[in-house]
């Protein structure tokens, strides 16, 4: 059973440029949230979409922007990028909202590098 | 808010010498607490769930236990292959925009020698 996929692996972007990142999640799984993940503070969520539709979102400016498709695959948007939106990317799906079924699953996260 | 924190923050043990990693929390109504281990450059991978003070679950080496105010992380006889950063996070009852967010620990980082 493949686990949740995120793409690309590795990003180096320029301060003010925009990123696009994407997340496949496990077959049959409805839900997909997104985290950033850095030194400093740790993992933080960002939002969470279910049928296609943003549930939930963290405390982050609106620059952090995604999107969730009917087939589930979400992506992630960060415009007007800055020097600490340097971080790891992680993705995670679940059967159903909130983590319903068996709780999150995660991918191996994209590692996006802001210069 | 809820807040959750991690302790000790790196943890250096001996192959075979067990020991605890705790997370004590702050949160409004938990639905659940998770535990999660994540390996250098990779994402978190699930360990344990526990919903209820008093719940206890184990796989393997490890054996995860709850309070209404702490969780702990029970690691017997760890091997080398142990090594890694333990997270903890909450999750608190529905209601709100928050409701399917996980609110992380800053980890624990364990590091099991021969």
């Amino acid at each position: 059973k493949a686990g949740v996929t995120q793409t690309p692996r590795y990003l180096i972007k320029t301060r003010g440029q925009q990123v696009t990142l994407s997340c496949s999640p496990i077959s049959g799984h409805r839900s997909v949230s997104w985290y950033q993940q850095t030194p400093g503070q740790g993992l933080q969520f960002l939002f969470e979409y279910f049928s296609e539709t943003q549930r939930n979102k963290g405390n982050f400016p609106g620059r952090f922007s995604g999107r969730q498709f009917s087939n589930s695959r979400s992506e992630m948007n960060v415009s007007t990028l800055e020097l600490g939106d340097s971080a790891l990317y992680l993705c995670a799906s679940s059967l159903g909202l909130g983590g319903a079924g068996y709780g999150y699953t995660f991918g191996s996260g994209t590692r996006l590098t802001v210069v | 808010e809820d807040q959750v924190t991690q302790s000790p923050e790196a943890l250096r043990l001996q192959e075979g010498e067990s020991s605890s990693l705790n997370c004590s929390y702050t949160v409004s109504g938990l639905r659940g607490l998770f535990w999660y281990r994540q390996d250098p450059g990779k994402g978190p991978e699930f360990l344990f769930t526990l919903y209820s003070a008093g719940e206890e679950k184990e796989k393997e080496r490890l054996k995860a236990t709850l309070t209404k105010k702490e969780s702990f992380l029970h690691i017997t006889a760890p091997k080398p292959e142990d090594s890694a950063t333990y997270l903890c996070a909450v999750q608190h009852l529905a209601g709100g925009t928050s409701y399917g967010k996980l609110t992380f620990g800053q980890g624990t980082i364990l590091t099991v020698h021969p």
